[in-house]
């Protein structure tokens, strides 16, 4: 399985862009990169995945470096209701439990 | 439409005893997963069904453990001897799997159970 680095911890202005790293550098080439979030007492939120091209959607952004050892997640303009704990995870496609959580990046946005 | 619904929301139990966590999957989702967290911990994996495929029981963490799923919908997740470490949130989530292509949906989680073991 391929592992996910993140950092501990991180914050973020209200009103900027938030921008999480992810390493991945033991990545297959069928592994999915997906991005969850987790505020407290809540079970986990999907934001967005990708193979490989960059991807956008109504919550955030996600860059895939062009070797896909490492990836960011963007929130473009930060609210305090996205301070959470942001998880990156790589999947293989047709699996079924390799699904492994590691222990993600707190977010804190601040006023 | 409804998401995954999980019950009870918070469960306090007598050390020994055996308790019974229930997870109402997402509509047509094919896949359901159990996951735990323990406190300020990331997700442990525990089982996971798909179908009628046999269920892949690799993360359970001993025999005290256990999980079945009935109709291919509903599923429940078995503590029996209840310890102490057994004390975290059990999460429940579903995906619909897409067959004949390389792309999976993603997981769609309840907000999970509570189990205090005292």
């Amino acid at each position: 399985d391929a592992k996910t680095t993140q950092p501990p911890s991180m914050d973020c202005a209200e009103g900027r862009a938030a921008n999480l790293p992810c390493n991945h550098s033991t990545i297959s080439g069928n592994e999915y990169v997906y991005w969850y979030r987790q505020i407290h007492s809540q079970g986990p939120q999907y934001i967005i995945h990708g193979l490989k091209n960059n991807e956008t959607n109504e919550m955030a952004s996600l860059i895939i470096t062009e070797d896909r050892k490492s990836s960011t997640l963007i929130l473009p303009h930060a609210t305090l209701r996205d301070t959470a704990v942001y998880y990156c995870i790589v999947r293989v496609v047709g699996s079924g439990n390799q699904f492994y959580f590691g222990t993600g990046t707190s977010l804190t946005v601040i006023p | 439409g409804a998401g995954v619904s999980q019950s009870p929301s918070n469960k306090v139990t007598e050390k020994g005893k055996d308790v019974e966590l229930r997870c109402d999957p997402i509509s047509g989702h094919t896949a359901l997963y159990w996951y735990r967290q323990s406190l300020g911990q990331g997700l442990e994996f525990l089982i996971y069904f798909q179908g009628n495929s046999a269920p892949d029981k690799s993360g359970l963490p001993s025999d005290r453990f256990s999980a079945e799923r009935t109709g291919g919908s509903v599923s429940t997740l078995t503590i029996q001897r209840t310890q102490q470490e057994d004390s975290a949130v059990y999460l429940c989530a579903s995906s619909l799997v897409v067959g004949g292509s390389s792309y999976n949906s993603p997981l769609h989680f309840g907000n999970g159970t509570r189990l205090t073991v005292t």
